[in-house]
């Protein structure tokens, strides 16, 4: 059972270039989430999704963009990249508010 | 100030030791609370859960709840270098899951 799956696992990007961070789950959960983890703060919530056509932002939703076409995928968009995106990127879904399972993470660098 | 807030160690302690990991938080409208593991370089994973001021136990770790201080803490008996790793404490009020930047524990054999 593969649970959340996350590509790529690192990744380079210049200043202004764009890219997508993918996301896949397996376990048929509607919630899924996006959050950046910086040193020593935490995670912070980017957007989120309560199901198929719906999404909405977190906490720090600016220079992101996501979109929610099937139950299983949930893209992360960075356009126009900042060295304040610098960070690592974890996706979790879940069956709510409880529990939720992350993937192993996207380390990305932004110079 | 942080909604959740955690030293972030790192605490270093001997193999068999009794851990205590504390957390604050200051959002009154967190209904029930949760500890996260997160190993260096994976993603976080749901180790508490916990609903109501008390107590709650699940083999070595204690996970206690004291609503009216608004301090959260979780004790780990007989720490193992697998324990090593970082903790975090998250809120939960509605929709949303607060987290805390996690305390890194180091256990050493």
């Amino acid at each position: 059972n593969a649970g959340v799956t996350q590509t790529p696992k690192f990744r380079i990007l210049k200043i202004g270039q764009s890219m997508t961070l993918q996301c896949a789950q397996d376990m048929n959960h509607n919630y899924m989430y996006w959050y950046r983890q910086d040193p020593g703060m935490g995670l912070k919530l980017i957007y989120y999704s309560v199901g198929a056509g719906i999404t909405d932002k977190g906490e720090v939703p600016n220079g992101y963009n996501v979109s929610r076409s099937t139950t299983e995928d949930f893209p992360l968009r960075l356009e126009l990249a900042a060295p304040s995106q610098t960070s690592v990127y974890f996706c979790a879904s879940g069956v709510g508010t409880g529990e939720l399972f992350f993937g192993e993470g996207s380390r990305l660098t932004v110079l | 100030q942080k909604e959740v807030e955690q030293d972030p160690g790192p605490l270093s302690v001997p193999e068999g030791a009794i851990v205590s990991l504390n957390c604050t938080y200051s959002n009154s409208a967190f209904q029930y609370f949760m500890w996260y593991r997160q190993y260096s370089r994976k993603g976080p994973e749901l180790l508490m859960y916990t609903y109501s001021s008390g107590n709650k136990e699940d083999g070595r770790f204690t996970a206690q709840v004291d609503k009216s201080s608004k301090y959260i803490s979780l004790f780990i008996r007989d720490s193992q270098p697998s324990d090593s790793a970082t903790y975090l404490c998250v809120g939960n009020a509605g929709n949303m899951l607060t987290f805390g930047g996690g305390t890194r524990l180091m256990v050493k054999p």
